[in-house]
C-alpha cells in the first residue's frame, strides 16, 4: 500500500463549478498535511496546509482533513480554467523532521 | 516571504561532466533542504535530505557519490552531478524547510 494514495484523474470539471480533490494516508501519526500546486513544467507551489481536524478556509480553496479516516481533501469553488494544474496531496510523518511523503498527484482541468 | 531560488534554471552539458546547481532559500533560514528529482509526466521523487553542516541523508537507490550535496550554510544548499550521463538527464528541485516545504523554481539539466 503506498503511504499517500490520490486518483491520478484527470479530473474535469466546468468552469465556475466546485473540484473536489482527495487523499488518503497510511500513516496514522501523521501530523501535518499540505496541498501542492504543480503546473507543467514547474515546480510546485504550496497552496495549503492543515494540521487539525475540520475544514480550513483560504479564499476558494478549503483543505479537509479526517484523521480518523486517514482522508484529506481539497475544493476549489469557483474552478478557473487557471487552476487545470497537477494538484500533489503530501504528508509529513510523526518525527519527519520536515520531510514530505508525496501522492502521485491529480490532474485538474477546468473546461470553459 | 519563503522565497526559494535555483540556479541555474536550465543547463546543457556534455556527457561527463559535472554540473552544480545551487539552491538558497531567500528570505528566510533553512537548516533542513531538500533535493528532487522530476522525470516527465512522473511525480517528484526525493532524492536527499540535506541538513546544515552534516552529511547529507540519501534515499535508496539514490547515488552519493554522484550526486553531492553541500549545505554550507543555512540559506544555501548545493547539489553536484558528477560525471552527469544522459539518463541523469530531468527536472531538478530543491525546497526549503519552514512549516512546510517550499520549493525552488528548479532547474531543467539536459545532457548530451
Amino acid at each position: 500500500q503506498k503511504e499517500v494514495e490520490q486518483n491520478s484523474g484527470p479530473l474535469s470539471v466546468p468552469e465556475g463549478a466546485i473540484a473536489s480533490l482527495n487523499c488518503t494516508y497510511s500513516d496514522r501519526g501523521s501530523q501535518s498535511f499540505f496541498w501542492y500546486r504543480q503546473y507543467s513544467g514547474k515546480s510546485p507551489e504550496l497552496i495549503m496546509f492543515i494540521y487539525s481536524n475540520g475544514d480550513k478556509e483560504d479564499g476558494r480553496f478549503t483543505a479537509q482533513l479526517n484523521k480518523a479516516s486517514q482522508y484529506v481533501s481539497l475544493l476549489i469553488r469557483d474552478s478557473q480554467p487557471s487552476d487545470s494544474a497537477t494538484y500533489l496531496c503530501a504528508v509529513e510523518l510523526t518525527g519527519g523532521g520536515n520531510k514530505l511523503t508525496f501522492g502521485t498527484g491529480t490532474q485538474l482541468k477546468v473546461e470553459l | 516571504g519563503a522565497v526559494v531560488s535555483q540556479h541555474p534554471s536550465w543547463v546543457i552539458c556534455k556527457s561527463g561532466t559535472s554540473v552544480k546547481i545551487e539552491c538558497r532559500s531567500l528570505d528566510f533560514q533553512a537548516t533542513t533542504m531538500f533535493w528532487y528529482r522530476q522525470f516527465p509526466k512522473q511525480s517528484l521523487m526525493l532524492m536527499a535530505t540535506s541538513n546544515e553542516g552534516s552529511k547529507a541523508t540519501y534515499e535508496q537507490g539514490v547515488e552519493k557519490d554522484k550526486f553531492l550535496i553541500n549545505h554550507a550554510s543555512l540559506t544555501l544548499s548545493t547539489l553536484t552531478v558528477t560525471s552527469a550521463h544522459p539518463e541523469d538527464s530531468s527536472f531538478y528541485i530543491c525546497s526549503a524547510a519552514s512549516d512546510g516545504q517550499f520549493f525552488g523554481p528548479g532547474t531543467r539539466l539536459t545532457v548530451l
